[in-house]
């Protein structure tokens, strides 16, 4: 099946305490990305990238990092995490010549006190 | 900037009837629009998309219409049935760039009464 495979899904955790939230494709796709979702604000992009080793600054990128080893996995860093980055994030993924339909994973809930 | 505008944070529609959800946008370089639809505790799903070079785009019982002069899109659902009550986000790229991804909209809440 087809899919984008977010992990943790929920996860509760104390500012400065390094996290990690993976992020892995089965669909071969070149171009990945991370989305935030916070209420009355909709989606904004954190990072994207267009292959293996290519990644980029998306609007909110300040706090996050990522990196793209493998063409499947595209983890989302937080070196130390704040209560600014609670948040909904969303994992997605596309072919690179159209990386407007985008396959999402199912979510990863933060809340960092 | 709010470059993709969903100016109705909801809307309630009774099933069988029409569902209209507008959009509109503000930069003249996006040329290629989508709509997803997001259900709770899921990702968004890709519904439907338009090219700038069309004016409508129809999939069954969607259908989106674009005006590039008014920069407004409009998802129809017609007719509208308990499982499309969700929020619906509008997105534009500009695929000359479209490295960067996606501009959303806020959503819609779409709520179909019985």
């Amino acid at each position: 099946e087809a899919q984008v495979t977010q992990n943790p899904r929920y996860l509760i955790t104390v500012t400065g305490k390094k996290l990690t939230v993976t992020c892995s494709q089965n669909m071969n796709h070149e171009y990945m990305s991370w989305y935030r979702q916070d209420p009355g604000l909709g989606l904004r992009q954190i990072y994207y990238s267009m292959n293996v080793e290519v990644t980029d600054k998306g609007d909110v990128p300040e706090g996050y990092k990522v990196s793209r080893k493998e063409k499947r996995n595209f983890p989302l860093i937080l070196e130390s995490p704040s209560p600014n980055q609670t948040s909904l994030y969303f994992c997605a993924s596309s072919f690179w010549q159209n990386t407007g339909e985008l396959f999402f994973g199912e979510g990863s809930r933060l809340t960092v006190l | 900037d709010q470059q993709v505008k969903q100016n109705s944070p909801s809307l309630s529609v009774q099933e069988g009837r029409i569902s209209i959800l507008n959009c509109d946008y503000t930069n003249s370089m996006f040329d290629y629009f989508l709509w997803y639809k997001k259900y709770p505790a899921e990702g968004p799903t890709f519904l439907i998309s338009i090219s700038s070079i069309k004016d409508k785009n129809e999939d069954g019982r969607f259908t989106v219409f674009l005006n590039k002069s008014a920069k407004h899109l409009s998802l129809h659902i017609v007719p509208s049935q308990p499982g499309d009550s969700a929020v619906y986000f509008c997105a534009a790229s500009n695929p000359g760039g479209g490295a960067d991804g996606l501009t959303f909209g806020k959503g819609t809440h779409l709520i179909i009464q019985p």
